[in-house]
């Protein structure tokens, strides 16, 4: 059965700061997923990884997979207000073809000022 | 482009009734999941579809729901009868075939839920 671990579930930091969210899984997959959850809203995807070592940013986040650690993570760069909400990381399961998505807890993010 | 669509996007029930969400994918997705989302449990994959037929349903919680995809463009996610620990926001997604190269980075696309309350 495949399982994915956030950490932390919840963060509270300061504008400004940097803060990494990590996201492990237990079997081998083809394609993880991050995805923002505002409150009461539907789900934005923010980033896929399709290979080991793959690196995307946009803005002030940035994502990486290490397929060998089964290990993703979600770097925030001088966080602001904005970017308070939940993030959750998703996996799918090796096969090619689409999958559905097995989902870590989240991690709810309250940036202050 | 429109995105996903689900209806209705509030359900407020009594305990017994039979509920039936439904949902249209984006045009041209081949792919379509159900999805439940509860403090306690997360999010949950319910059911998917490839090309209209069910692939995987473990995830349905019990013989009370059944989910059908009649066509390439319409799904209905039925509980009958339900119950208040029923009471959750279902979300649809839907997504093109991630096997094909061109579509290999695209994620799955959510609608913006049913919230279910069942009384």
């Amino acid at each position: 059965e495949l399982k994915v671990e956030q950490n932390p579930l919840f963060l509270s930091m300061q504008e400004g700061k940097n803060y990494t969210i990590y996201c492990n899984y237990s079997t081998t997959s083809d394609r993880l997923y991050w995805y923002r959850q505002d409150p009461g809203k539907s789900l934005e995807s923010l980033f896929v990884l399709l290979s080991n070592g793959a690196v995307k940013q946009e803005g002030r986040l940035m994502a990486s997979l290490d397929t060998k650690a089964r290990l993703s993570t979600l770097h925030i760069t001088a966080a602001v207000h904005d970017l308070s909400a939940t993030y959750f990381c998703a996996v799918e399961s090796s096969g090619g073809g689409a999958d559905g998505l097995t989902f870590g807890k989240g991690t709810h993010l309250i940036i202050q000022p | 482009d429109a995105g996903v669509i689900q209806s209705p996007r509030h359900e407020v029930t009594e305990m017994g009734q039979e509920v039936t969400l439904r949902c249209k994918p984006i045009s041209g997705h081949n792919s379509l999941f159900w999805y439940r989302q509860t403090m306690m449990r997360g999010l949950e994959l319910l059911i998917y579809f490839n090309n209209n037929v069910p692939i995987d349903d473990s995830g349905m919680p019990e013989d009370r729901f059944s989910a059908k995809m009649p066509n390439a463009s319409f799904s209905t996610l039925k509980i009958q009868p339900s119950e208040p620990r029923d009471s959750a926001v279902y979300f649809c997604a839907s997504s093109p075939d991630p096997g094909q190269a061109r579509y290999s980075n695209q994620p799955q696309h959510f609608g913006d839920g049913t919230r279910l309350s069942i009384l």
